[in-house]
């Protein structure tokens, strides 16, 4: 299966840390996907790296992929209450996207 | 501007009982759509996914079906609910073209089965 795989499971931090959340995969990918579920609520889409990207950036959001280790982070900089949510990596490949089951991120104000 | 329209938001249902969910899609054609189930604090199951009007292929077997009767029309369907059938259930689009696979997911129908 490429199901991402998500840690940590939960994440508690301060407002104006940084949080990091990783995936992990199991097969080959065109690209990785990061979605931003907030509590009974759709997903939405943040960022997606493709297979041969090593880094990217949108606004507090930075993506690495490293496709020798199947493993993707997204780091959160200067984190906000407003991103207290559950962060979901999903995988391309030759089949519908398919999620691993997300970090809960808490931010404390 | 596109967007996904899922209704009903929430149901509650007897085991036993049909159900029917339906999801729009609007500012866009030949969309790919999809059926995805998320139980209690867990991730997202695909259960279905169409790339065409009448082409739906199942992804876990249950007692779910998936049909597409318009092309921007997706609906998910259950002759007798079982308990196990609870959980919030998502709409999303994609485009067919360009194999970003980028998804648009709609706002979701939490469904309980008592």
């Amino acid at each position: 299966s490429q199901q991402g795989e998500e840690d940590p499971q939960a994440l508690s931090i301060q407002e104006g840390e940084n949080a990091t959340m990783n995936c992990s995969y199991k097969t080959s990918i065109n690209n990785l996907q990061w979605y931003r579920q907030n509590s009974g609520r759709g997903l939405v889409h943040l960022i997606l790296i493709r297979s041969n990207e090593r880094e990217k950036h949108s606004g507090r959001l930075r993506v690495t992929l490293d496709t020798s280790k199947k493993s993707s982070s997204l780091l959160i900089t200067a984190s906000r209450a407003a991103d207290t949510a559950s962060y979901f990596c999903a995988t391309s490949g030759n089949t519908p996207l398919v999620f691993g089951k997300g970090t809960r991120l808490s931010v404390i104000a | 501007s596109q967007t996904i329209h899922q209704w009903p938001a929430t149901l509650v249902q007897p085991v036993g009982s049909p159900l029917s969910l339906e999801c729009t899609v609007e500012g866009t054609s030949n969309p790919n759509l999809y059926w995805y189930r998320q139980a209690a604090g867990r991730g997202l199951q695909l259960l279905f996914y169409s790339v065409g009007i009448g082409q739906i292929s199942s992804e876990v077997p249950q007692n779910l079906s998936a049909s597409r009767p318009q092309d921007r029309q997706f609906i998910l369907s259950s002759k007798k609910l079982l308990l196990s059938d609870s959980g919030f259930y998502l709409c999303a689009w994609s485009v067919t073209r360009g194999q970003t696979g980028e998804l648009f997911f709609g706002e979701g129908s939490r469904l309980t089965v008592l």
